[in-house]
């Protein structure tokens, strides 16, 4: 079964530092890939997302993410966090053999220190 | 009211009792989905509906059982739980089609006593 992996549980930085939270899944193919936020207090939203094309995708809020299919990995990105970057983030697969049940990984709280 | 929203916020229920969580999505979407969210785990799926009909149960125990009357409302029936039913409910909503972005609902954190 499609699985997703996220490294990093709990990361702190301090404003203006880069960030790069991993994200790997089990099972290949055609997949779908997304990373969501959930902001303190707020819904889950989608930050971004790939499904094809270029797999270098930008999303909102400076954020950045490469699919390489090679490595089953979706790593997101930002050069310079912010204060306001504090929030729980989630990498979502759905597709390969998985089918298209969208899988999430187990979060990764970032606390950026202002 | 906007987007995707749940009833009731918080819901505290004993374990023989009968409870129903509810989700209503203004967005025009055609898929539906219940998620279940624990301190310290993935975001686990439980249901889903597209276009009404149910796609897909992720092996949940039958004391949930889900509804969906029309694509904008489903529900969560709840009956005699336990205490590890405890966490956070989320309902999602989509256009089918697995490159489709959900868009979550704020949830109802049940507590089971």
């Amino acid at each position: 079964a499609q699985s997703v992996s996220q490294h990093n549980h709990h990361v702190i930085l301090s404003e203006a530092a880069s960030l790069e939270l991993g994200c790997n899944y089990s099972y290949g193919g055609t997949v779908n890939l997304f990373w969501y936020v959930q902001y303190p207090g707020q819904h889950l939203q989608l930050l971004l997302k790939y499904f094809s094309g270029d797999p270098l995708v930008k999303g909102i809020k400076g954020f950045e993410a490469e699919f390489i299919k090679s490595k089953f990995s979706f790593n997101l990105r930002k050069p310079s966090v912010q204060w306001s970057d504090t929030a729980e983030y989630f990498c979502a697969v759905n597709g390969g053999t998985g089918g298209f049940k969208t899988i999430f990984g187990a979060g990764t709280r970032l606390f950026v220190k202002a | 009211e906007t987007g995707v929203t749940q009833t009731p916020r918080h819901l505290v229920m004993g374990m023989t009792n009968k409870k129903s969580l509810k989700c209503e999505q203004h967005l025009g979407h055609n898929a539906m989905y219940w998620y279940k969210q624990s301190a310290k785990k993935p975001l686990e799926l439980m249901f889903v509906y597209n276009f009404k009909e149910q796609t897909e149960n992720n092996s949940v125990p039958s004391r949930f059982s889900p509804e969906c009357p029309n694509s904008s409302h489903l529900f969560l029936h709840l009956h005699t739980l336990q205490p590890e039913d405890s966490a956070l409910y989320l309902c999602a909503s989509s256009q089918v089609g697995g490159e489709n972005e959900q868009f979550f609902g704020p949830g109802t954190r049940l507590t089971v006593l």
